[in-house]
């Protein structure tokens, strides 16, 4: 199994709903990402977590809450969004969260915040 | 610190001639440098990577690129497109800027291919 995959693939959600988004791999990789993405623009990256454990926080608002219940899935959790929370939200892994060590990136779940 | 400049913001090429994407980066410490491709409403997908082995390196789809330390670039190239390579395309640099391995993405390169 080389993917990562990402559900749902699309989701509406209102500014006082909560909603999950789910990311599973089962590579072995060692470290995963959420990375948000805009349109015509690069991916930023939101939460790295290396062996489980958050290692990265890029000053997201608390809003988004990310967890990681074991090595294959990770997690994000969303609550009382804003419209402009909405964009294309991206999960990768990798081997281990070291510079030579490519991303394998899902699809994607295209968030929409009304 | 590290920075990634992609020089183009669109390129367009007629299908089978030949492709080049280009990319400079900036660095304090010899870097990993990465290209991924995305194709529209999907992810991103690793191309091919450098990291301090062959200075020519081959990916996947017939893609490759040379790391040239001297000039501090790492173009993408690609003998002949195809109208499946129409697709946006990001430069990638990681520990270049010392302790921390966040990358650094360039701003994207919008590949055109006309029949």
């Amino acid at each position: 199994d080389t993917e990562v995959t990402q559900t749902p693939k699309h989701l509406v959600m209102g500014m006082t709903n909560k909603k999950s988004l789910k990311c599973e791999q089962h590579m072995g990789h060692r470290a995963m990402y959420w990375y948000k993405q805009k349109a015509k623009k690069p991916p930023e990256l939101m939460f790295v977590y290396s062996y489980e454990k958050l290692s990265i926080n890029e000053s997201v608002p608390s809003r988004f809450s990310p967890e990681c219940p074991n090595s294959s899935l990770l997690n994000l959790h969303l609550h009382a969004l804003q419209p402009e929370d909405s964009a294309l939200y991206l999960c990768a892994s990798s081997q281990g969260d070291l510079k030579g060590y490519g991303y394998t990136f899902g699809s994607g779940t295209r968030l929409t915040v009304v | 610190a590290q920075s990634v400049t992609q020089l183009d913001s669109h390129v367009s090429v007629s299908e089978g001639t030949p492709v080049l994407l280009r990319c400079n980066y900036s660095s304090s410490y010899s870097p990993s440098l990465f290209w991924y491709v995305q194709h529209p409403n999907k992810g991103l997908q690793l191309l091919l990577k450098y990291t301090s082995a062959a200075t020519l390196v081959k990916g996947i789809n017939g893609f490759e690129a040379e790391f040239k330390k001297s000039e501090t670039s790492f173009h993408l190239t690609k003998p002949s497109a195809h109208m499946s390579d129409a697709a946006e395309y990001f430069c990638v640099v990681r520990g270049g800027g010392g302790g921390s391995y966040i990358p650094t993405f360039g701003r994207g390169t919008s590949l055109i291919v006309h029949p």
